[in-house]
């Protein structure tokens, strides 16, 4: 099946500095990626969709300034969380499906870890 | 308000069980839903599709069910092995959603010896 790769798997930081996590599909191109934030013990909460080429797009709460997301290629999107505070601290996940098509299946990366101390 | 709900407790069974883990969900009309396993520390893994027009989906030991006037789904996993013991969620896609999925709660499951 597709791959996705993520990268750090895992990252602490101090509080106020800025951290970026890329999301790669390794062998398909993907116009569209999802970054998603999953709290222990929760499910996974869409964060913003991103677009390759265009803005990405933020669900509801989800502050677009705090969450930097850039859709570089047709396989790297990458999420900067800009000044981190401990809140922040959870589980990131990018996931991208093959195709555009409505009912694609999604491959999803496996994970990035940040603690913010 | 829109709700998609799994069984909240854990599910434990014996191996060579069935394990049946429910979704329901409201206020949502699903074009498609989807069921994915997924790990402690790790992204989730795809297992079954099904559309809003087909009733049931098998695919080896697994076997999904869908009904929209129930709005539920139900997610079969025949001859449990420990190596089944998981979270699986379920995954909903509305129509021209962008393939945007909105994600269950989540059930996890334990198959004992």
């Amino acid at each position: 099946g597709a791959v996705v790769s993520q990268h750090p798997s895992r990252v602490i930081c101090k509080s106020g500095t800025s951290v970026k996590i890329e999301c790669r599909s390794l062998d398909f191109q993907a116009t569209t990626m999802f970054w998603y934030r999953q709290f222990p013990k929760q499910s996974l909460m869409l964060m913003a969709t991103s677009n390759e080429g265009s803005k990405a797009t933020y669900e509801q709460g989800v502050e677009k300034d705090k969450f930097l997301i850039n859709h570089a290629s047709l396989t790297l999107s990458t999420l900067t969380v800009t000044s981190a505070h401990p809140e922040d601290s959870s589980f990131y996940i990018c996931s991208a499906p093959p195709g555009t098509s409505a009912g694609e299946t999604q491959y999803f990366g496996p994970g990035t870890r940040l603690l913010v101390l | 308000s829109q709700k998609i709900e799994q069984n909240s407790e854990a599910l434990n069974i014996q191996e060579g069980k069935t394990a049946t883990l429910t979704c329901n969900y409201t206020n949502y009309s699903p074009a498609y839903l989807q069921w994915y396993r997924q790990d402690p520390g790790r992204g989730p893994v795809f297992l079954l599709l099904i559309r809003e027009n087909e009733k049931e989906k098998r695919k080896e030991r697994l076997k999904v069910t869908f009904d929209t006037t129930l709005k539920q789904s139900l997610f079969h996993i025949t001859a449990s092995q420990p190596a089944d013991s998981a979270t699986y969620l379920c995954a909903l896609e509305v129509t021209g959603g962008g393939n945007k999925l909105t994600f269950g709660t989540g059930t996890q499951l334990k198959v004992e010896l």
